[in-house]
């Protein structure tokens, strides 16, 4: 079976310009996570999504980010006005139930802003 | 404010040598302290975890320690091989989503 897909793999765009990046879960899990990776550093939580449950905002560094999901499949990421600190791997994860006790992680999207 | 702090931030060891990363939390809500494991280009994948309700977890070569009045938790990889050289982060959860570690790169030489 498939695992956690994300798109595109790299994006390069310049300061100031939106984002979109997608992240497809495993089918049947219920849970969706975002995280943001930086060089060298560990994973910084941004959104949390469970079921129709209303998602789990705190993570999110400022109101230029903000994340839907469509049920319990796809989910997109989107970043305003991209400025240089947001260049950083931006990493879904799923898992089957409301317990968090494994994500599956996809491999990211790269983000560089110029 | 980090929560959880992973030491050392980088690690190299010889094949057959132990590896020992060290993490500490503060939030005496966690119930829950996974390891995972990242190669490069690759998400992280879980490795092992524990609940505070157990002092000790193996799984093969990997060894979870619990130390639940110092807050701290510690990931032991025994017979080190260079297939294990990636990074490790430990992570803690209070049925939320996880909080990470710095994470710690480890190097195993032939």
């Amino acid at each position: 079976g498939a695992g956690v897909s994300q798109s595109p793999s790299n994006k390069v765009t310049e300061k100031g310009k939106d984002v979109e990046l997608r992240c497809d879960p495993i089918s049947g899990h219920t849970a969706l996570y975002w995280y943001r990776q930086r060089l060298g550093q560990g994973l910084e939580f941004l959104i949390y999504f469970q079921g129709n449950s209303a998602p789990d905002k705190s993570g999110l560094p400022s109101d230029r980010f903000s994340a839907e999901r469509t049920g319990e499949s796809v989910s997109t990421l989107t970043i305003q006005r991209t400025q240089q600190e947001d260049s950083a791997v931006y990493l879904c994860a799923s898992s089957p139930t409301a317990l968090y006790e494994k994500l599956f992680f996809g491999s990211g999207t790269q983000l560089s802003v110029l | 404010q980090q929560q959880v702090k992973q030491s050392p931030q980088s690690l190299i060891v010889q094949k057959g040598g132990i590896s020992i990363i060290n993490c500490a939390y503060e939030n005496t809500a966690f119930d829950y302290f996974p390891w995972y494991q990242q190669f490069p280009g690759k998400g992280p994948a879980l490795l092992i975890a524990i609940r505070p309700d157990v002092s000790e977890k193996k799984e093969g070569r990997f060894t979870i320690s619990f130390n639940k009045s110092a807050k701290q938790f510690s990931l032991h990889i025994m017979d080190s091989q260079p297939g294990d050289s990636a990074t490790y982060f430990c992570a803690a959860s209070s049925r939320r989503a996880l909080t990470f570690g710095s994470g710690t790169r480890l190097q195993v030489q032939p």
